[in-house]
């Protein structure tokens, strides 16, 4: 059990590129959740996998960004055309057998320019 | 929609002293979760402790301990004899339904005083 993985730790982009963070979640956690957290306020969930399914999406998540979790395995977040107010850390959790309880990667900060 | 009050920005205690976060939430699930999670600087969230709303006995995981008082919708963590390691920023969440997602307070910043 190595916990939740994420890359990359770091992104600096200009406004209008495209990013794309990784999360492996727990081996065998079927469940995996993406988060926002920016400066000064506590994470707002984002979306849910359960496995390859995606099942919820926040009404924070707007057409420029998608997430897949191809296989049930690692996700995949992707934000096109990319602004300022994307700059945040984005955080990736993971729950198995008991779903209740969810583990945290180490987070990807973004800073778009 | 669920809810989650922090009210205290920032809360100070000296070591080996003893301490307590509050937190306050709105629920409209009748089975739920409350954690408490902890995020040292620059490094990743770590879960605390766990409560199942529908056990009356306070969670405890070794220093740490909740008073869990349900009809009030209260869920306070106490840390005993404060360690210097234990400075961070405290978060208290809430889950429940199918999805189990995590609405989080805006979070407590402890300071441990040597």
């Amino acid at each position: 059990d190595t916990g939740v993985s994420q890359n990359p730790r770091h992104k600096i982009t200009k406004r209008g590129q495209n990013v794309t963070f990784r999360c492996d979640p727990i081996s065998e956690h079927n469940r995996l959740y993406w988060y926002r957290q920016t400066l000064g306020q506590g994470p707002e969930f984002l979306t849910y996998f359960q496995n390859e399914a995606q099942l919820e999406k926040s009404r924070l998540l707007s057409d420029r960004f998608s997430a897949e979790r191809p296989k049930g395995s690692f996700s995949t977040l992707e934000i096109q055309r990319t602004e300022q107010g994307d700059s945040a850390m984005y955080l990736c959790a993971s729950s198995g057998v008991r779903a209740d309880t969810q583990y945290f990667g180490p987070g990807t900060r973004l800073t778009v320019l | 929609a669920q809810t989650v009050t922090q009210s205290q920005p920032e809360m100070s205690v000296q070591e080996a002293e003893t301490v307590t976060l509050s937190c306050t939430y709105d629920t409209s699930e009748s089975d739920y979760y409350l954690f408490w999670y902890k995020q040292p600087p620059s490094r990743q969230m770590i879960l605390v402790i766990r409560q199942e709303a529908y056990k009356q006995q306070n969670a405890t995981e070794n220093r740490f301990s909740v008073n869990f008082q349900k009809a009030a919708k209260s869920f306070s963590l106490k840390i005993s004899d404060s360690q210097l390691g234990d400075a961070a920023m405290y978060f208290c969440a809430h889950s429940g339904g199918s999805n189990y997602k995590l609405t989080f307070g805006k979070g407590t910043l402890l300071t441990v005083n040597p």
